[in-house]
């Protein structure tokens, strides 16, 4: 069963736009909670958060973790159409270096 | 940019046959972890490598083995390999140390293609 739940899975917008992408997990003991940005290939790391209710914020990027309700959202603001990209939300777990475990994404498509 | 290389960029295979892709970390970096990502899914993770030691795996079978080499680069090899394999092969080197948990930093990938 998927322990790591994204929503919406696609999303389109238009410039100027602000979206919410959200992350549900099942996992309660993980280390760290990371949201990546996929645009082509490589997964660029966006924010790690640790803990509840401190939010990470990056320009027109911001996060929260929400360990009680088990939920991660990121917002982003004022969209262009550089953010066009699948949105990954991964926890840490297990392990002495700790593995992630992806959710599927949620792919944003910000229109002119 | 990461600092993270993978090679090669892509490569086409038939079933049954073999192929190695490999993996540079991150200066500084001593651990490796593989991952396969299948078209429209997010990564899954394959097997982890700390200070040339395997740390950890995922559900794969056998036929997926690695290596980590002194200098922290990895290997990673698929034997037999069947139709399934056919997906984008990601690395990631992070900071490993005890009790630590850093960052994965992610390279471009490997695309591979079973026919």
């Amino acid at each position: 069963e998927d322990k790591v739940v994204q929503s919406p899975l696609s999303l389109v917008v238009h410039e100027g736009d602000t979206v919410t992408l959200n992350c549900s997990y099942e996992v309660t003991n993980f280390r760290s909670l990371l949201w990546y940005k996929q645009e082509k290939k490589a997964p660029t790391f966006l924010f790690m958060l640790t803990s509840s209710g401190i939010e990470k914020k990056s320009g027109r990027l911001s996060s929260i973790l929400d360990k009680k309700e088990l939920f991660s959202i990121l917002n982003i603001t004022a969209t262009q159409t550089g953010d066009s990209a699948v949105y990954l939300c991964a926890l840490i777990i297990g392990g002495s270096q700790g593995n992630l475990i992806f959710g599927k994404g949620t792919k944003l498509s910000v229109k002119p | 940019e990461t600092g993270v290389t993978q090679s090669p960029t892509h490569l086409i295979k038939t079933r049954g046959q073999q192929v190695t892709l490999r993996c540079s970390s991150q200066s500084g970096h001593n651990t490796v972890s593989w991952y396969q990502q299948a078209l429209g899914q997010g990564p899954q993770f394959i097997f982890q490598y700390y200070r040339e030691e395997e740390n950890g795996r995922g559900n794969f079978p056998p036929r997926f083995s690695g290596l980590q080499f002194p200098n922290y680069s990895s290997e990673l090899n698929v034997n037999a390999l069947e139709l399934d394999d056919s997906a984008l092969y990601l690395c990631a080197s992070s900071r490993g140390g005890t009790g630590r948990t850093d960052t994965q930093y992610f390279g471009p990938g490997t695309r591979l293609t079973v026919l």
